[in-house]
């Protein structure tokens, strides 16, 4: 009965490669959203989404594209990886839009050899 | 812009009280929150302030918040060593869509 969940937890790859993250969260929340945690724990918002409105922080590179099939899950979909592309993502998800709670998932950490 | 900011290390003594401070530079967030991360682990919603409010006391957690200064601060009572792990303070940017975190205070609770 996990709120926040992601697969998969670990992904090594090689760079050139193309790979998607999966996040799903069953809270009922309209909000999703996908951050980055780099080598010294710096966490920074990439994406936020509900069903009207993606917003994407200018400085992520196109290469990233969030995908949401339905309401309850936000996939990550990354082209072409690159070296400085390894990081933990983090996927979150707030009952609405500005303002509310944000609950984590457990993370997945990405290796681009 | 927003900017939130943390010291980078504390460590203390199992039993004794931790300090952990943040400054931030947007006052709309309507909630402030503290997130804890252990080693290898996700991030977990420890408690959050409302902004409207100056304390908030959890069990062994409590939260101050100076508005004026823009200051907030989590004090945990009686740390033990279960208590290690990296504390991120975070409040939402001013179009509310994100929230803004601090580099995080590595706890280091030593028995």
């Amino acid at each position: 009965d996990t709120a926040v969940s992601q697969t998969p937890k670990y992904l090594v790859t090689q760079m050139g490669n193309d790979k998607s993250i999966k996040c799903e969260q069953n809270l009922g929340h309209d909000t999703m959203y996908w951050y980055k945690q780099d080598s010294k724990k710096f966490l920074k918002i990439m994406f936020s989404y509900n069903n009207k409105e993606l917003i994407i922080n200018e400085t992520v590179p196109n290469r990233f594209s969030p995908k949401s099939p339905d309401k309850a899950h936000l996939n990550l979909h990354i082209n072409s990886l690159e070296l400085g592309d390894s990081a933990v993502y983090f996927c979150a998800s707030s009952q609405g839009g500005a303002g509310d709670t944000q609950y984590f998932g457990p993370g997945t950490r990405l290796t681009v050899l | 812009g927003e900017d939130v900011e943390q010291s980078l290390f504390l460590s203390v003594r199992e039993g004794d009280s931790s300090v952990i401070n943040c400054t931030y530079t947007d006052s709309s967030s309507t909630y402030l929150y503290w997130y804890k991360q252990e080693p290898g682990a996700g991030l977990q919603l420890l408690t959050y302030i409302f902004s409207n409010m100056d304390m908030k006391q959890d069990q062994r957690l409590t939260v101050l918040l100076n508005k004026k200064d823009k200051h907030l601060s989590l004090r945990i009572a009686d740390t033990q060593t279960g208590d290690s792990a990296i504390y991120f303070c975070a409040e939402y940017n001013q179009a509310g869509t994100a929230l803004i975190f601090g580099k995080g205070t590595t706890l280091s609770v030593s028995s």
